[in-house]
């Protein structure tokens, strides 16, 4: 199967910093990439659809000033957290789409102290 | 909008018996797919079984099957000789073609030797 990757898997941020994650499709062009948000022992949520080359597209309740998704290119796109709160510490996984299938990243951990 | 509901938050079941985990979903739309995704402690979404709905015929993948009743809309997971690694938590999922995920809140499954 297709292999996507995430960076980093696991960061630790002071409040008020900007972190970026990475989500990079290995082996094929994903057109479309999305972006999801766990928080622990719970679901995951959708937080945004990205296709390459085209501005975001936010769920209802995510804050597109604070989540600024980036999907220059075919291969990757980025999350950056902008001022991270504690609240803001949870499980981000990308997944990434070539056609009718989707595949997932192995998430980041996001850590705001 | 589309939801979907586990409400079966624990599962257990003794090793190499079956277990059936529920899923209903609500949508008004006629074309979309359905996913049983299984969740490890390593966090990493893995792909159980999917099913189209225009097709009538219930996946099947080895010891995996779904029971698909699109009028009922409902979507269950059946394992079968229930094995020791199939413990996790499992998602079921729904999303429209080129859409993202839209996930339940999840079963707990143990596996007991």
């Amino acid at each position: 199967g297709a292999v996507v990757s995430q960076h980093p898997s696991w960061v630790i941020c002071k409040s008020g910093t900007s972190v970026k994650i990475e989500c990079r499709s290995l082996d094929f062009q994903a057109t479309t990439m999305f972006w999801y948000r766990q928080f622990p022992k719970q679901s995951l949520m959708l937080m945004a659809t990205s296709n390459e080359g085209s501005k975001a597209t936010y769920e209802q309740g995510v804050e597109k000033d604070k989540f600024l998704i980036n999907h220059a290119s075919l291969t990757l796109s980025t999350l950056t957290v902008t001022s991270a709160h504690p609240e803001d510490s949870s499980f981000y996984i990308c997944s990434a789409s070539s056609s009718s299938e989707q595949f997932f990243g192995p998430g980041t951990r996001l850590t705001v102290l | 909008a589309q939801t979907v509901t586990q409400s079966q938050p624990e599962m257990s079941v003794q090793e190499a018996e079956t277990v059936t985990l529920s899923c209903t979903y609500d949508t008004s739309e006629s074309d979309y797919y359905l996913f049983w995704y299984k969740q490890p402690p390593s966090r990493q979404m893995i792909l159980v079984i999917r099913q189209e709905a225009y097709k009538q015929q219930n996946a099947t993948e080895n010891r995996f099957s779904v029971n698909f009743q699109k009028a009922a809309k409902s979507f269950s997971l059946k394992i079968s000789d229930s094995q020791l690694g199939d413990a996790a938590m499992y998602f079921c999922a729904y999303r429209r073609p080129f859409g993202g995920m839209r996930f339940g809140a999840g079963t707990r499954l143990t596996v007991k030797p």
